[in-house]
């Protein structure tokens, strides 16, 4: 079994600046996916970025990169020049490779994050 | 686009009712999911099936049962419900196959709240 450790419940930035929020996890797959959503106030999960782990080079998606680092088990998530929509809640996820992707994504707790007029 | 449509954003139930939690999704996914969010606790798996009258226990099946007669649509069912069960539900589908399945689509949630 796998686990997703988000160690940051809250953040609060000021708008335009860049905020990196964290994720650990921990698993004995050697090739799995890994995930960044968003769920805003109106619950709508959207997923901001994935990550191949056979992949060396770090995902970006406009204002959004990770820094994935297979070795430590880590996989932060960058946001540039913050803005008002991006506040929302913001889980960290893992899935296993093969199996079709039934079985489902594994979730980290979840970081609050509030950009700040 | 791809749309996962739960039935009810809000509920009220009693304990001991039978609550069926209904999911329909409009893009011919296999894979189907059942997911619990609760403050604190992220989201977890209830039970998710891959195929019409397949299904799996996820990581919290305690308390749940789920039906799948037609590929589009995936109901959760509270048999008798507790308060315990009081939370909120996310319903998801993804395709099977690389790199289709890696992205989950998520309808809106039901908040289930039960006195």
């Amino acid at each position: 079994a796998q686990t997703v450790t988000q160690s940051q419940p809250e953040m609060s930035v000021q708008e335009a600046e860049t905020v990196t929020l964290s994720c650990t996890y921990d698993t004995s797959e050697s090739n799995y996916y890994l995930f960044w959503y968003k769920q805003p106030p109106s619950r709508q999960m959207i997923l901001v970025i994935r990550q191949e782990a056979y992949k060396q080079q770090n995902a970006t998606e406009n204002r959004f990169s990770v820094n994935f680092q297979k070795a430590a088990k880590s996989f932060s998530l960058k946001i540039s020049d913050s803005q008002l929509g991006d506040t929302a809640m913001y889980f960290c996820a893992f899935m296993k490779n093969g199996g079709g992707g039934a079985d489902g994504l594994t979730f980290g707790k979840g970081t609050h994050l509030i950009i700040q007029p | 686009d791809v749309k996962v449509t739960q039935s009810s954003r809000y509920l009220v139930k009693r304990t001991g009712e039978k609550v069926f939690l209904e999911c329909v999704q409009d893009m011919d996914h296999e894979n189907m999911f059942w997911y619990r969010q609760d403050p604190g606790l992220g989201l977890r798996l209830i039970y998710f099936s891959y195929d019409v009258k397949m299904k799996e226990k996820g990581d919290i099946p305690e308390g749940y049962s789920v039906s799948r007669e037609k590929k589009e649509r995936f109901s959760l069912i509270l048999e008798s419900a507790s308060t315990n069960q009081t939370s909120m539900y996310l319903c998801a589908s993804s395709l099977v196959g690389q790199p289709m399945n890696t992205e989950a689509f998520f309808g809106q949630g039901t908040r289930l709240t039960v006195v």
